[in-house]
């Protein structure tokens, strides 16, 4: 069983709209989360970390742990057709930028 | 701007042939990583290294080889490659106080 798992797979949301992505740590050592983004054709890009339980909020985009469940969320306000990608989640044994473990993803389409 | 560049950018290869698989960084990071990335399987980690001339196994290296002769480059490579080793492999660096900066990967065709 892959230690980090996404849901859900897909998800389409329409402009304007709420995204919401789901992540969820099987291993109590990897309680460090981070949100990566791929366009199609290029690599990963970070979008945000949370090592604390509660909100983080930057521009658009809020991320919410719960360290007791090892569940993080992230929330896409107001989407965009550029938002449309695939996003991980990544998780740590420790908050430096090391050796992460990533889930299997969740292909995110806006629709204008 | 700092960078991780792959090269090449794809590569057909034959059952049972070696492949090397190249990546450069100019972020001046201390650890760099190799990941495949497979549909449903997202990015598995299949080599890393943290000083150069250091490599260590990832979660996969099963068929894998790396290298990392310098802190810039950092190499993987398949002695004999296989059908199931067709994926897009992923180059990236990162240090304690950076997120990863990932290359824009190599898709690899075996047959």
């Amino acid at each position: 069983q892959q230690k980090v798992q996404q849901s859900p797979e897909s998800l389409s949301v329409p402009e304007g709209g709420m995204a919401s992505l789901n992540c969820t740590s099987s291993d109590r050592n990897f309680q460090y989360f981070w949100w990566y983004r791929q366009h199609s054709g290029e690599g990963p890009k970070a979008l945000m970390s949370i090592f604390s339980d509660g909100d983080k909020k930057e521009g658009r985009f809020t991320a919410h742990l719960n360290k007791a469940s090892l569940h993080v969320s992230l929330h896409i306000r107001d989407s965009q057709p550029s938002d449309s990608a695939l996003y991980f989640c990544a998780a740590s044994e420790n908050t430096g930028n090391y050796k992460y473990v990533f889930g299997a993803g969740t292909r995110l389409k806006v629709i204008a | 701007e700092a960078a991780v560049t792959q090269s090449p950018r794809s590569k057909v290869a034959v059952t049972g042939g070696k492949v090397t698989l190249s990546c450069h960084q100019t972020n001046n990071h201390d650890y760099m990583y190799w990941y495949r990335q497979d549909t449903g399987h997202g990015l598995r980690l299949i080599h890393y290294s943290y000083v150069a001339d250091s490599t260590e196994k990832g979660d996969i290296p099963d068929g894998y080889k790396a290298s990392r002769p310098s802190q810039e480059n950092f190499s993987l490579i398949l002695e004999l490659a296989s059908l199931s080793q067709t994926a897009v492999y992923f180059c990236a660096s990162s240090d304690r106080d950076s997120d990863y900066t990932f290359g824009s990967g190599t898709r690899l065709l075996v047959i």
